[in-house]
């Protein structure tokens, strides 16, 4: 079964860097995901498509500040020079053949 | 620039049926899968369907299979969604994306499910 596991919540100091992390289900670790942010009361935005190997492709207007990699089934967004504005939800997407899947999401909280 | 405006939402009593609209522009819309996703109040993201950039095959969460209908009119620029059979837990905010990697997103149209 297709799945992605985040964890609920993370926190990081203004200015620092913080890593989140996406993991994928048993037998799906070759699988490419997408990065979404969720601002308080706005929609989804696209971040980025992040392949199993770390390459990765950023949406319109996604600063420089944020990147992607992987390790096996883990696919990771890191945040550097954390900004006020990056206080926000953090969602990862994959599909396979017929179905898309949302991970639960992980609330960043900047300090 | 690509925008994506969602329409439709509303209240319904629980058994009701609602369709949803998402109008497209800014892209050439014929050659783009869409999603429709909600998020219930206070919830994460949850997919419910998917269509092809032609509408030869749709796919849906087993939460909705068989009460909801995605489609789309290419010569519109329009992606809908028929939501028969309406419940409780339907209630949530209604997105559209474009594309399977959910490049751009709606603002969302809220769907309230309530007697």
């Amino acid at each position: 079964q297709l799945v992605l596991t985040q964890s609920p919540s993370a926190s990081a100091s203004l200015g620092a860097s913080v890593k989140l992390t996406c993991t994928l289900s048993s037998g799906h670790s070759s699988y490419a995901i997408a990065w979404h942010q969720q601002q308080p009361e706005k929609g989804p935005r696209y971040l980025m498509k992040l392949n199993s190997d770390g390459s990765h492709s950023k949406g319109d207007g996604i600063p420089d500040r944020f990147s992607g990699s992987s390790s096996g089934a883990e696919r990771y967004l890191t945040i550097s020079s954390l900004q006020s504005e990056d206080e926000a939800d953090y969602y990862c997407q994959t599909w396979g053949t017929g179905i898309h899947v949302f991970g639960g999401g992980t609330q960043l909280t900047v300090l | 620039q690509v925008q994506l405006v969602e329409s439709g939402g509303g209240v319904v009593q629980p058994g009701g049926s609602l369709r949803l609209s998402c109008a497209a522009s800014g892209f050439t819309f014929s050659s783009y899968g869409m999603h429709w996703v909600r998020q219930a109040p206070g919830k994460g993201l949850e997919w419910v369907a998917f269509i092809r950039y032609d509408g030869s095959n749709k796919y849906y969460a087993d939460s909705v299979k068989g009460r909801f209908t995605i489609s789309r009119d290419n010569s519109k620029n329009t992606l809908y969604l028929q939501m028969n059979s309406l419940r409780a837990e339907d209630t949530a905010v209604y997105y559209c994306a474009k594309e399977a990697w959910g490049v751009y997103w709606g603002q969302g149209t809220l769907v309230t499910v309530s007697s």
